[in-house]
């Protein structure tokens, strides 16, 4: 499975776009990009995910560059509730394996 | 909007006593994983469940750890001896088959 890189912490201004990028170098054609993200003391919850094209849902936007080696995830308004640690992860499309790093620790400050 | 369940929430043991944590996947799922977090990293895949059946136990420690997932709905985990080590909180998720994992909300075990 391809390694991911992020950077281990960012902040951001509520109501500010939250732009947090991966960096995934070695991802192979069929392998998904895949965001979760954990606030304290809970379980990681899903995200968002892109194998090729950008997408969008309620949550965020996830925006995957041409070459497949970097992406990012954009949450468009944060809030408070948004401060969690976010992991990129890639995801082979043949097997259900997750391979969580550290992530980027996202601080949403008033 | 189905969730993965997982009790107890919280677990305080003495080392050397057994432990056991329960998970009920989301309906229909036929995939169940257990994972192990150690405060300030990322979970690990503990033991991958496909039905009733292992399909990836490769980072199980088989001397102290087990899991079973009999009618290929809910499952357990159980440790036993508990060692200072294993304090961590262990993390239940399901999936359909190749397709997205969903956690629960995880129980937290100290072993004191």
């Amino acid at each position: 499975d391809a390694k991911t890189t992020q950077p281990t912490s960012m902040d951001c201004a509520e109501g500010r776009a939250a732009n947090l990028p991966c960096n995934h170098s070695t991802i192979s054609g069929n392998e998904y990009v895949y965001w979760y993200r954990q606030i304290h003391s809970q379980g990681p919850q899903y995200i968002i995910h892109g194998l090729k094209n950008n997408e969008t849902n309620e949550m965020a936007s996830l925006i995957i560059t041409e070459d497949r080696k970097s992406s990012t995830l954009i949450l468009p308004h944060a809030t408070l509730r948004d401060t969690a640690v976010y992991y990129c992860i890639v995801r082979n499309v043949g097997t259900d394996k997750l391979i969580f790093g550290t992530g980027t620790r996202l601080q949403v400050f008033p | 909007e189905a969730e993965v369940a997982q009790s107890p929430r919280y677990k305080i043991t003495e080392k050397s006593q057994a432990v056991a944590f329960w998970c009920d996947p989301i309906s229909g799922h036929a995939t169940l994983y257990w994972y192990r977090q150690i405060l300030g990293q990322g979970p690990e895949l503990l033991v991958q469940f496909q039905d009733e059946s292992v399909v990836d136990d490769s980072q199980l420690p088989k001397d102290r750890f087990s899991a079973e997932r009999l009618k290929g709905v809910d499952s357990t985990l159980k440790i036993q001896p508990a060692e200072l080590g294993d304090s961590a909180m262990y993390l239940c998720a399901s999936s359909p088959v190749r397709d997205t994992q969903y956690f629960g909300p995880g129980t937290r075990l100290t072993v004191l």
